[in-house]
């Protein structure tokens, strides 16, 4: 098992720029969401990717937008970035039956806008 | 919707005294139940779940029920170590909710020596 390996670690963007956040999800995952957790909060669903497709998708604005490969990594892109999305992001991947595995987190990316 | 609320930190706890950190949630399916744990400035680590009612999960000495009747999933530990000291996330994921993870707010544990 490789675990699931998101970059960068840290990153700091100005206000109106774009942004793009990669994940690698663990080896015979094809499941993949992405979370936002800002501080002091817990993590809030964004999106889920399932064989390449969005599947689902939370209280986000367009500008926040997906895309998983073939390989099953994929990234987080964010237009437009507002003072407001700096958090934590947190990729997640899961075996077919997420119910049953649970969900496996990287370590995340810390985003700061100013 | 579904949503799940945990009891409020923070809680401070000297070595080796009883932990109970008290989650309850609301669901109209039948939900899987996790607990994660999140050290300082690192991801989220699944510590249990549960996938029906009256199922235990238990690992690394922390065990929670899942209670239907009472809509509850309480972490507890019998002796905590300093090494435990984090924040713990309850979180439930079910099919009609497209399996999506919902977490509670957290509940941050400080363990003293």
């Amino acid at each position: 098992e490789t675990g699931v390996t998101q970059s960068p670690t840290h990153l700091i963007k100005t206000r109106g720029q774009q942004v793009t956040l990669r994940c690698s999800s663990q080896s015979g995952h094809n499941t993949v969401s992405w979370y936002q957790q800002a501080l002091g909060q817990g993590p809030q669903f964004i999106f889920q990717y399932y064989r390449e497709e969005e599947n689902g998708r939370g209280n986000f604005p367009p500008r926040f937008s997906g895309l998983q490969f073939p390989n099953y990594s994929s990234e987080l892109n964010v237009n437009a970035l507002e003072l407001d999305d700096s958090a934590l992001y947190l990729c997640a991947s899961s075996f077919p039956g997420v119910l049953d595995y649970g969900y496996t987190f990287g370590s995340g990316t810390r985003l700061t806008v100013v | 919707g579904d949503s799940v609320t945990q009891m409020e930190g923070p809680v401070t706890l000297s070595e080796e005294a009883f932990l109970t950190i008290n989650c309850t949630y609301t669901a109209t399916g039948y939900p899987s139940l996790f607990w994660y744990v999140q050290y300082p400035g690192e991801g989220l680590q699944l510590l249990l779940k549960a996938t029906k009612a009256d199922d235990k999960g238990s690992n690394k000495g922390f065990e929670a029920t899942y209670r239907k009747e009472t809509t509850s999933f309480h972490l507890e530990k019998g002796s905590v170590q300093v090494s435990d000291s984090a924040v713990y996330f309850c979180a439930l994921a079910s099919y009609n909710q497209g399996g999506k993870l919902i977490f509670g707010q957290g509940t941050e544990l400080s363990v003293k020596p």
